[in-house]
């Protein structure tokens, strides 16, 4: 069966440092990855997508991901975080003929000047 | 082109009453898919509705049901509310599968492009 697993609850950043947040996945074949926003009170907004080719994929707002295969993981980055950044993060895989997403639990990003 | 709406944005009930949440998908869209977000327990999948039909389901009880209009909007009914139920619920609009697509093909029928929620209160 599908999972994600975000291992990390919350994040603290200050403005202009790197991020990175962790997304391990489990599924048996090639999976589609997902990476969600969520500011608070917000729906979700898709940030990036893999679903083939080049491993690095590029996304709205700055923000990257990586697809590594031998790791099972899809982490996001970015080089200099802005404070309009500080929201929940969600990854989330998909399937071929998709039905539903499987969501990992989020992180929190906060900000600090 | 207009995003996913849904409709109310805010929703309060009591105990044993019935709520009725509203979506309608990105034009050209007839896939909905609603989730649960509820506090601690991050995103749910709930239902699937493709062309009018429930295609699937997660693991909610029957009183969470819903329907697809031919206009391809949806509304999701809970039954018998409970205090448990408080939560934001979310509306996905992917492209949606159709018979005879050549499958596996990623395309941006997998991705799922969200409304903003109606965040549901039970008292």
């Amino acid at each position: 069966a599908q999972s994600v697993t975000q291992p990390d609850i919350h994040i603290t950043v200050s403005e202009g440092a790197s991020l990175e947040l962790r997304c391990n996945y489990s599924y048996g074949a090639t999976p589609y990855l997902f990476w969600y926003v969520q500011s608070p009170g917000q729906g979700l907004q898709l940030l990036l997508k893999y679903f083939s080719g080049d491993t690095l994929v590029q996304g709205i707002k700055g923000f990257e991901a990586e697809f590594k295969r031998s790791q099972s993981s899809f982490n996001l980055r970015k080089p200099s975080v802005h404070w309009s950044d500080a929201a929940e993060y969600f990854c989330a895989v998909g399937q071929t003929g998709a039905n539903n997403l499987f969501f990992g639990t989020g992180t929190r990003l906060t900000v600090i000047p | 082109e207009a995003g996913v709406t849904q409709s109310p944005t805010h929703l309060i009930k009591t105990r044993g009453q019935q709520a009725t949440l509203r979506c309608s998908p990105i034009s050209g869209h007839t896939s909905v898919y609603w989730y649960q977000q509820a506090l601690g327990l991050g995103l749910q999948f709930l239902l699937w509705y493709d062309e009018g039909e429930e295609r699937n389901r997660g693991n909610f009880p029957p009183r969470f049901s819903g329907r697809q209009f031919p206009n391809y909007s949806s509304e999701l009914n809970v039954n018998a509310l409970e205090l448990e139920d408080s939560a934001l619920y979310l509306c996905a609009s992917p492209q949606g599968w159709r018979a005879g697509d050549i499958v596996p093909k990623p395309s941006s029928k997998e991705t799922q492009y969200f409304g903003p929620g109606t965040r549901l209160l039970v008292l």
